[in-house]
């Protein structure tokens, strides 16, 4: 089976400061992770993804992850938060469970972007 | 990438009643799933849609509350059916192509049943 948990509920940070949302994965198989955001009353946009490549990820508007098979984590960062960032973010794990492939969400974190 | 076109986008219903959701890609995908979303939650995966086959529901999803079709493989619909105000959500449609890659979503189908 395979399962994420996103360690923080909400995170708040000032403009301009960096961010930092957790995620940690459990997978029998060698994981595809990705990172999608949804802004309010929006759908869900692709940040980035891994699929056994580079370790370190880049996506867009800025973040990146870095995939660390020892930590079995896969932590979204940026460097210098946005008022724009402030939004709704989910981990994804994707493999196959009970003969099936799936994509599953972890419980997201509300980033909140302080002025 | 993959255009999802989800119908409707919201709609108000009845409790009772039942509402058919249509998911249609403007390419063909390898697979489809259908999720709901409950308010301020995350989303919880309710079935795979198998082409020409009977769909793969996960643990708490029933056929009879939740059936799905998929003639082709460019198409799904989702029906809630008897619905109650704990079926309030958004459900989406989402679609993986070869390779098994990112995931896409449709913009989802806001439901309220009263």
């Amino acid at each position: 089976a395979q399962s994420v948990t996103q360690l923080d509920s909400h995170v708040s940070v000032s403009e301009g400061t960096p961010v930092l949302l957790r995620c940690n994965y459990s997978s029998s198989y060698s994981p595809s992770l990705f990172w999608y955001v949804q802004h309010p009353n929006k759908g869900l946009q692709l940040l980035l993804k891994y699929t056994s490549a580079a370790t370190l990820v880049k996506g867009i508007n800025g973040f990146e992850a870095e995939f660390k098979k020892s930590e079995t984590s896969f932590h979204l960062t940026k460097p210098s938060a946005h008022m724009s960032d402030a939004a709704e973010y989910f981990c994804v794990v994707s493999g196959r469970s009970s003969g099936t492939y799936k994509y599953i969400f972890g419980t997201g974190t509300r980033l909140k972007v302080l002025a | 990438s993959a255009v999802i076109s989800q119908k409707p986008s919201r709609d108000i219903c009845q409790r009772g009643t039942s509402l058919t959701i249509q998911c249609q890609v403007d390419s063909q995908v390898t697979m489809m799933f259908w999720y709901r979303q409950q308010p301020g939650q995350s989303l919880t995966l309710i079935a795979t849609a198998n082409q020409g086959s009977e769909a793969t529901y996960e643990s708490g999803f029933v056929i009879d509350k939740f059936p799905i079709s998929r003639p082709n493989l460019t198409f799904s619909t989702l029906t809630v059916s008897n619905m109650s105000p704990e079926d309030s959500s958004i459900y989406l449609c989402s679609v993986v192509g070869a390779g098994f890659t990112e995931a896409f979503f449709g913009q989802g189908t806001r439901l309220t049943v009263v």
